[in-house]
């Protein structure tokens, strides 16, 4: 049972574009949920992580918006870079099962020059 | 920086052998995970360690086991490997019960032949 949906699957964007992922939960105990960014032949690194106290949290170009009430949250890439191309990861944490954390399907971004 | 390193980045077994996967965090964190990534998946958690010498299951036990004798030390064992066994597999760690941020290591490429 997948407690976190990701999608799309690929994605593929234009140098200068805006990059969309999104991610559902089901479990309302959850009270984190970080973005995970993975590079070929490394390990995952945390991106940026956002608490449903809050709606959107911006650092740099990326973005996360949070939507409490549809259980949804999303990763935006503004001017999307050839360099931002990756596997990226949405994951979610209930406050109860300290670091543990649920992770999404992935998704993996391509940006063409 | 926190460094994670895993014993080898690629290994390839056979069917029934015993495989040792190790990890080791350089940080003194307390809490160390086993992760395989395959694709269309995710992460999706094999076992959890908060402490030396304790263990807790994941979302994926089932023919796996670890082993935490030291502190930086964290090790996946597959008693006997099968070819369902062939993935990725991550280990991370984080500094303590609650926080959140997670610190992967490269992975491990396995192949059961």
């Amino acid at each position: 049972q997948q407690q976190v949906k990701q999608s799309p699957q690929s994605l593929i964007v234009q140098k200068g574009g805006i990059s969309i992922i999104n991610c559902a939960y089901e479990n309302t105990a959850f009270d984190y949920f970080p973005w995970y960014q993975q590079f070929p032949g490394k390990g995952p690194a945390l991106l940026i992580a956002i608490r449903p106290d809050v709606s959107e949290k911006k650092e740099g170009r990326f973005t996360i918006s949070f939507n409490k009430s549809a259980k949804q949250f999303s990763l935006h890439i503004m001017d999307s870079q050839p360099g931002d191309s990756a596997t990226y990861f949405c994951a979610a944490r209930k406050e109860t099962s300290g670091s543990r954390l649920t992770f999404g399907e992935g998704t993996q971004l391509t940006v063409n020059p | 920086d926190v460094k994670v390193t895993q014993s080898s980045r690629y290994l390839v077994k056979r069917t029934g052998e015993k495989v040792f996967l190790e990890c080791v965090q350089d940080m003194d964190h307390e809490n160390m995970f086993w992760y395989r990534q395959d694709p269309g998946l995710g992460l999706r958690l094999i076992y959890f360690s908060y402490d030396v010498k304790m263990k807790e299951k994941g979302d994926i036990p089932e023919g796996y086991s670890v082993s935490r004798e030291k502190k930086e030390r964290f090790s996946l064992i597959l008693e006997s490997a099968s070819t369902n066994q062939t993935s990725m597999y991550l280990c991370a760690s984080s500094l303590l019960r609650g926080r959140e941020t997670q610190y992967f290591g490269p992975g491990t490429r396995l192949l059961v032949l």
